[in-house]
């Protein structure tokens, strides 16, 4: 079965640093898909970066970059400049086939970022 | 444009009550889910369709029926519903139901079960 594990239930930053939100999964696949999602108190889920277990590069989306390190199974996501917009639940999560051959979404339980100016 | 539109955003019922919720898009995506999320935890998957399809059931409590009338748009009959149903109901889409697809989301629907 596949598993996220968030360790950090909340962070702090300030305004214009950057801050990496650790990730790490345990599966058995070969072949999977890492995700991470922001959730404002608003409740929208949005997609911020993908990176395929194939890719040898890490994944960059504007101030996003996610750090992969296949070896040690960690996803982590780097905000590079943080903004006061930033404040916001973070959730990692990797896409599985193991459910009748349906790629499914499992979540870690989030860390809820905070950006003090 | 990744938009999915749900309503309504929020939603209180009775016990005895019949609603729906609605999730829409437009972006052409052949697979939709419905998730529950209860507060400070992760969303829970609860539905898969994948071309119209229902693929998957997690166990889902038949006091909630999903139902896909096309492929833009995916509902959620809800009768009979608990207290402890009180959540918050996100609709997804993606490209197809693959290993890489991105599932974007829609704003949700805040439900609370009287």
């Amino acid at each position: 079965a596949q598993k996220i594990t968030q360790t950090q239930p909340g962070m702090f930053v300030q305004e214009k640093e950057a801050v990496t939100l650790d990730c790490t999964y345990d599966t058995s696949d070969q072949s999977y898909g890492l995700f991470w999602y922001k959730q404002p108190s608003s409740g929208e889920m949005i997609f911020l970066i993908y990176q395929g277990s194939y890719d040898e590069q890490n994944a960059t989306e504007g101030r996003y970059s996610l750090n992969f390190q296949k070896a040690r199974k960690s996803a982590n996501l780097v905000i590079s400049a943080s903004q006061l917009g930033d404040s916001a639940m973070y959730f990692c999560a990797m896409t599985s086939l193991e459910n009748s051959g349906y790629s499914t979404l499992t979540f870690g339980k989030g860390t809820m970022l905070l950006v003090s100016p | 444009d990744t938009e999915v539109t749900q309503t309504p955003k929020h939603l209180v019922m009775g016990m005895t009550n019949k609603k729906s919720l609605k999730c829409e898009q437009h972006m052409g995506h052949r697979a939709m889910y419905w998730y529950k999320q209860k507060a400070k935890k992760p969303p829970e998957l609860m539905f898969v369709y994948s071309y119209e399809k229902l693929s998957i059931n997690e166990s889902v409590p038949s006091r909630f029926s999903p139902e896909c009338p096309n492929s833009s748009l995916l509902n959620l009959h809800l009768h009979a519903l608990q207290p402890e149903d009180s959540a918050l109901y996100l609709c997804a889409s993606s490209q197809t139901s693959g290993m890489g697809d991105t599932q974007y989301f829609g704003p949700g629907t805040r439900l609370t079960v009287l």
